[in-house]
This record gives C-alpha cells, structure tokens and sequence, in this order.
C-alpha cells in the first residue's frame, strides 16, 4: 500500500516552453503533496506543500509564477514549470502525506527534467 | 529553525563490515525522525522510524535509536551487503509544521564484494 506514481518519468523540453508533471497517490487518498527538487547527489530541497482544495504554499525563494501546483483532487497534484529553462534542468519529486494517523511521507520515483 | 547534519559520503565498505552513517538534527519541540533510501534510479524509501526519545526504529538489519540527549539519530547495520549500495538520507519531521520534511544533505554508500 501507500504508492505514489509520477508521470512523466523524464522529459526533455526546449527552452520557453512549459512541461507539466503529475503526482498521484494510487491507493490512498492525499490532502498534502509536497514537490522537491533535488540536483545531483544533492539532498532533497523542499518547494512547496501541495494541500488539497487550496493554495499551495511555496518555500521561500521559489517562484511561484513559474513553478505552478495544483491540488485538485485527493489523489492527483501538478507541477508546472513554466517558460523553463536550462536551469530549470534536475530531478522533480513529490510525496504524498500517508493516511490519517500517520506522519510518514511517501515519495513518488521522481521526475528528470532537462531544459534543452 | 529546524535543520538535519548528516556525515559526508561517500562512505565506501567492504561486504559483512559494521555501518555506521551519523545523523545529528537541531529542532525545537519533539520532532519524528526518519531515514529514507534512495537506490540508484528508484524514488526514496522510508527504511525506519522513531517517534519520541528512546526509540528504537529497526529495518532490514538497519537501527537508530532517538537520542534526545545527544539530538542524533545515527544509522546502524552489522554486516552490509552489495545491495545495501544506496543514497541514505536522515529527515525530520516536526509535527508543528505541517508534515514537512527537513533533509540532511544525504550519504552515499558503496558496499564492494
């Protein structure tokens, strides 16, 4: 139990254009998503909580015009990277906050963007 | 605020030696603390658990026990295996904060036969 998918797995996108990345939680159902980023051999840096029905709230020094999330639904949260660019290129993940009652995250296999 | 140290990687070990991955977390309040795995090219997995001071969270082989004293939560195996080569990484999760995750920057280890 407790699986979290990512679609798609990697991506390659030209600059200026935009590339959306979904997360879902298969068999629970998710008011809290969260969406890291993680450069290589890099630890994991928080971007922003994803909660369900609302406003998602972004870590400070993340663009949010530019790094989009969506939460419409309890088992399926969005990530947009708008007019990306080469720096935009790393690993995305989400998790996905376990059922009620238990304080664990569980982390999808990750996305891999590269800004061509 | 709250913030997790791990020590630096890579740690290299032959087959069968003693693991040792250190792990000391500055948090206030009571904080849950976790190690996560990340095997080449999968998504992280969390590995174990403790909750409160003096807990014991046990795994596969892998312990860490939630020293409150010490503010450490440092990984333990006795005897590694090839497939024990992964990314380790300690978090926190303090329970005023909305579920949110502080990693440390992650260890590498590499197990050889």
């Amino acid at each position: 139990g407790a699986v979290v998918s990512q679609h798609p797995s990697w991506v390659i996108c030209k600059s200026g254009t935009s590339v959306k990345i979904e997360c879902r939680s298969l068999d629970f159902q998710a008011t809290t998503m969260f969406w890291y980023r993680q450069f290589p051999k890099q630890s994991l840096m928080l971007m922003a909580t994803s909660n369900e029905g609302s406003k998602a709230t972004y870590e400070q020094g993340v663009e949010k015009d530019k790094f989009l999330i969506n939460h419409a639904s309890l088992t399926l949260s969005t990530l947009t990277v708008t007019s990306a660019h080469p720096e935009d290129s790393s690993f995305y993940i989400c998790s996905a906050r376990g059922p009620v009652g238990k304080d664990e995250q569980y982390f999808g296999p990750g996305t891999r963007l590269t800004v061509t | 605020g709250n913030s997790v140290t791990q020590m630096e990687g890579p740690v290299t070990l032959s087959e069968e030696a003693f693991l040792t991955i250190n792990c000391t977390y500055t948090a206030t309040g009571y904080p849950s603390l976790f190690w996560y795995v990340q095997y080449p090219g999968e998504g992280l997995q969390l590995l174990l658990k403790a909750t409160k001071a003096d807990d014991k969270g046990s795994n596969k082989g892998f312990e860490a026990t939630y020293r409150k004293e010490t503010t450490s939560f440092h990984l333990e195996k006795g005897s590694v295996q090839v497939s024990d080569s992964a990314v380790y990484f300690c978090a926190l999760s303090n329970g005023n904060q909305g579920g949110k995750l502080i990693f440390g920057q992650g260890t590498e280890l590499s197990v050889k036969p």
